[in-house]
């Protein structure tokens, strides 16, 4: 199993260019999970999907949109990036157990650069 | 608010105990998770205390007291490559499927 794969692993773009992040699991994880992380900082959620069919925002969303392709994919999308879009963006996904436990598998991250 | 405070740094030396700790403040969650992040690298599970009391694993444990409103990661025989940051997280109750992470530790080890 290759677990959480994510494609790009870097990327610069100029300000005002578009760009989508993919990212997929082999795991057959319900739930699957965009995140942002600044240097030096904690994860911020930016979209998430409980299950395929369905997205909902996070703590972030504002210029991000994403698609829940199928169960094994989740992309991001940057329709206009700006500096502050600047960042390593992990992408997860978590089965649920009833009784609360969820784990979330991480993929390697894209690092972007926006000029 | 909903929110999960940690130390931003702590320092300790190889062979030695540290403890992390994570509070927080919210009206309810299903339980706290911790999470080790290498430099450069992914967030990786580390535990789940879905009750109060301590967990156990290996050199880590992970404690929970939702009386006190607080939570810590305890490592054991610190060793070079435990030199990461440590987040806790949450999955608050009438939150959706989502989790909450804290601030985030960073734990240097010494010689």
């Amino acid at each position: 199993n290759a677990g959480v794969t994510q494609t790009p692993k870097f990327q610069v773009l100029k300000t005002g260019q578009s760009m989508t992040l993919q990212c997929a699991q082999d795991m057959n994880h319900n739930s699957m999970y965009w995140y942002r992380q600044d240097p030096g900082m904690g994860l911020r959620l930016i979209y998430y999907s409980a299950s395929e069919g369905t997205t909902d925002k996070g703590e972030v969303p504002n210029g991000y949109n994403v698609s829940r392709l199928n169960k094994r994919e989740f992309s991001l999308r940057l329709e206009s990036a700006a500096p502050s879009q600047t960042s390593v963006y992990f992408c997860a996904s978590s089965v649920l157990i009833t009784t609360g436990v969820e784990t979330q598998y991480f993929g390697p991250g894209t690092r972007l650069l926006v000029l | 608010g909903q929110s999960l405070e940690q130390p931003s740094e702590v320092t300790a030396v190889e062979g030695a105990i540290v403890q992390i700790n994570c509070t927080y403040q919210t009206s309810g969650f299903y339980g706290l998770s911790w999470y080790q992040q290498h430099d450069g690298g992914a967030p990786t599970f580390l535990s789940y205390n879905g009750l109060d009391g301590l967990e156990e694993t290996g050199r880590f444990s992970s404690f929970l007291s939702r009386s006190d409103s607080y939570g810590y990661l305890l490592l054991q025989e610190l060793q070079m490559k435990d030199s990461a940051s440590y987040f806790c997280a949450v999955r608050f109750t009438g939150g959706g499927n989502k989790l909450t992470f804290g601030t985030g530790t960073q734990l240097k080890v010494e010689l």
